[in-house]
């Protein structure tokens, strides 16, 4: 049984570098979701695909950040021209669409991405 | 999904107390999602509240939501030292993002 696989896990880079993060969904989930995370604090929500479209976008998703999940499977997390307020975790999750009559799905977390800017 | 507040923000424990941590929304929440999150750790799904009322037990843990959904509780007996770590709530949005508090950190003396 494989989880939510995410790479790297940990990344330090420079200001102004760009930097690409990936994660690997557990295989039958068709939800994929982005989130940010710094000390202290819950997960943000960034971003979320259903298969490979991508269906909702947060106000913390600026125009340096993209996403892409191109074949419905695993998706990336781009950040250009980072700035040092983008150091956090960022986490991905996955979840299925059915098996559920009310509420919503839960959600399997990966490991995170730990992005240090300096 | 709607903004949900966690009190307290850390709660210090001796192993064998007990331990809650409450969430609480101004709007009806849809409902309610709880995780915790170990030290070093990713977020693990606990439970999924969604009727008035409602109350579920995992073994030392209860959870229930309130009779007008706009808030919810968690509550350990008997702390073990497996327990601690951060417990989230979260509210599920239309589009299943989740809209998480700002966490209970839990922290149990041995």
């Amino acid at each position: 049984d494989t989880g939510v696989s995410q790479n790297p896990r940990h990344k330090i880079t420079k200001r102004g570098q760009n930097v690409t993060f990936r994660c690997d969904p557990i295989s039958e989930h068709n939800r994929l979701y982005w989130y940010r995370q710094t000390l202290g604090q819950g997960p943000e929500f960034l971003t979320y695909f259903q298969n490979e479209a991508q269906l909702e976008k947060s106000r913390l998703l600026s125009d340096r950040f993209s996403a892409e999940r191109p074949k419905g499977s695993f998706s990336t997390l781009e950040i250009q021209r980072t700035e040092q307020g983008d150091s956090a975790m960022y986490l991905c999750a996955s979840s299925p669409t059915s098996g559920r009559t009310s509420g919503s799905y839960e959600q399997y977390f990966g490991p995170g991405t730990r992005l240090t800017v300096t | 999904g709607q903004q949900v507040m966690q009190i307290p923000q850390y709660q210090h424990v001796q192993e064998g107390e007990d331990f809650t941590t409450y969430c609480n929304s101004s709007t009806t929440l849809s409902n309610i999602q709880w995780y915790k999150q170990r030290p070093g750790g990713h977020p693990v799904f606990l439970i999924q509240l969604v009727k008035s009322g409602e109350v579920k037990k995992q073994k030392r843990l209860t959870f229930q939501f309130g009779e007008a959904k706009k808030n919810s509780s968690l509550h350990i007996t008997a702390t073990q030292t497996t327990d601690v770590g951060t417990y989230f709530c979260a509210n599920g949005g239309s589009q299943g993002n989740l809209i998480f508090g700002k966490g209970t950190k839990l922290s149990v003396k041995p």
